[in-house]
């Protein structure tokens, strides 16, 4: 079963562009969330969705949006880049039959490093 | 409010050697999830376990092995006979039952184990 893929896996952008960063979670699984890691603020929760609705949100600055699809795969926007958006942005879906629920395991995706200029 | 400390930021030990990794929280609530994940430097973390606030019986995986006390706020992570394959990043996190996913992770600690 192929994992959790992200593309692109590295981007280079500039201050004040826009950026899309795209995951395809495991097949048959529903949710999927987003994570930012920088090494001054480590792993922070962006944000999580569920069935093409976003169910939870992190404290990120609404120049960061998602969403969701059909098919369950995911993408995060970041409009306006500052420096300091530079980050891995990592990617984890997890099953859920039955509702939100921790017995179901995340797995991760092996992220996108976003480096802005 | 919810915190996950992990004081120990890097660890280094040679191969064979046994190491613990800490990890201590804070949280108000009854119900909870912890656990434990690693980063190689490929950047994927990679899930090792999760423990339920009711569930603290520690556990064994192979070379693994996790201490879950409530009493000391604390579930700490052991390697037994350390192996250079096991070098990553160490992350631990805390999680309520209704937050829809939203972890609380410590900084993590970064295991360095040399041949």
């Amino acid at each position: 079963k192929a994992g959790v893929t992200q593309t692109p896996r590295y981007l280079i952008k500039t201050r004040g562009q826009q950026v899309t960063l795209s995951c395809s979670p495991i097949s048959g699984h529903r949710s999927v969330s987003w994570y930012q890691q920088t090494p001054g603020q480590g792993l922070q929760f962006l944000f999580e969705y569920f069935s093409e609705t976003q169910r939870n949100k992190g404290n990120f600055p609404g120049r960061f949006s998602g969403r969701q699809f059909s098919n369950s795969r995911s993408e995060m926007n970041v409009s306006t880049l500052e420096l300091g958006d530079s980050a891995l942005y990592l990617c984890a879906s997890s099953l859920e039959t039955s509702g939100p629920s921790f017995t179901d395991t995340q797995y991760f995706g092996p992220g996108t490093r976003l480096t802005v200029l | 409010a919810q915190k996950v400390t992990q004081a120990q930021t890097e660890i280094s030990v040679v191969e064979k050697e046994d190491v613990t990794l800490d990890c201590v929280y804070e949280t108000r609530d009854t119900t909870y999830y912890l656990f434990w994940y690693k980063q190689p430097p490929s950047g994927e973390l990679v899930f090792l376990i999760r423990r339920n606030s009711f569930d603290e019986q520690n556990e064994i995986s192979g070379r693994y092995s996790w201490n879950f006390q409530k009493s000391t706020s604390s579930f700490n992570f052991t390697i037994t006979a350390s192996q250079v394959v096991d070098s990553a990043v160490y992350f631990c996190a805390l999680a309520k039952v209704d937050s829809n996913y939203q972890l609380i992770w410590g900084a993590g600690t970064k295991l360095i184990i040399k041949p």
